[in-house]
């Protein structure tokens, strides 16, 4: 069965200091994977998403970067953090061979505080 | 933007009453989802409904769509303090492939 592997499950970082958060998806391959932000009490906010090695889609200019480095691994980073970065990040992924999305799988997410 | 709005925001009922969420969005879709979210943790899937679609159940949730008016309405029948969580529509639009778009949710409330 496929899972997915979010990690830190929490963090606070101070303004300024890097930022790297990575997910992993097992038991599938070619996935679509992404990145989402959630501020408090809000919806999701979609970040970054990706249909290959390689190929990062950006939904929003910010300050953060995302990277897929191997098949199932999705980067999330930051080289220098502002408070608004603060939030509830979230990585999904869904099945790469369907020409549209019907499910995404979600991790269980990272509270980033940026202080 | 492609989605809209969800209301209600908040809902809070009692037990074994019926919870009624509704969403708009704003361009044509291929495909609408619910998820819902609890506290503090990842979205989990609950259903999809086909733009060609009008209706859709799965156990106790009631999906409908009306394209003509852009809007979908996910009812909980039954409610169980269980179903307590936040809601959250999405969209997949007619030609956005694999672009998922969220609301902004309605946080449902069951009191035992």
């Amino acid at each position: 069965s496929q899972t997915i592997h979010q990690w830190p499950a929490t963090l606070v970082q101070p303004v300024g200091s890097p930022l790297s958060l990575e997910c992993t998806v097992e038991g599938t391959s070619n996935p679509n994977l992404y990145w989402y932000r959630q501020a408090a009490g809000r919806g999701l906010q979609l970040l970054f998403y990706s249909v290959g090695i390689g190929q990062i889609s950006s939904e929003v200019p910010q300050n953060l970067s995302a990277s897929r480095p191997q098949d199932r691994q999705f980067i999330l980073s930051s080289k220098k953090l502002l408070l608004s970065d603060s939030g509830f990040y979230l990585c999904a992924w869904s099945p790469g061979r369907l020409a549209t999305n019907e499910k995404l799988f979600f991790g269980s997410g990272t509270q980033l505080s940026v202080l | 933007s492609q989605q809209g709005e969800e209301d209600p925001q908040a809902l809070s009922i009692q037990e074994g009453e019926n919870a009624t969420m509704n969403c708009s969005y704003k361009t044509s879709i291929n495909n609408l989802q619910w998820y819902r979210q609890n506290s503090g943790r990842g979205l989990v899937h609950l259903i999809l409904i086909r733009s060609n679609e009008r209706e859709k159940h799965s156990g106790r949730l009631r999906v409908t769509l009306d394209t003509s008016k852009k809007s979908s309405s996910l009812l909980i029948t039954a409610s169980r303090a269980a179903d307590t969580a936040s809601y959250f529509c999405a969209t997949v639009a007619l030609r956005g492939g694999f672009k998922t778009i969220f609301g902004a949710g309605t946080r449902l409330f069951v009191k035992a």
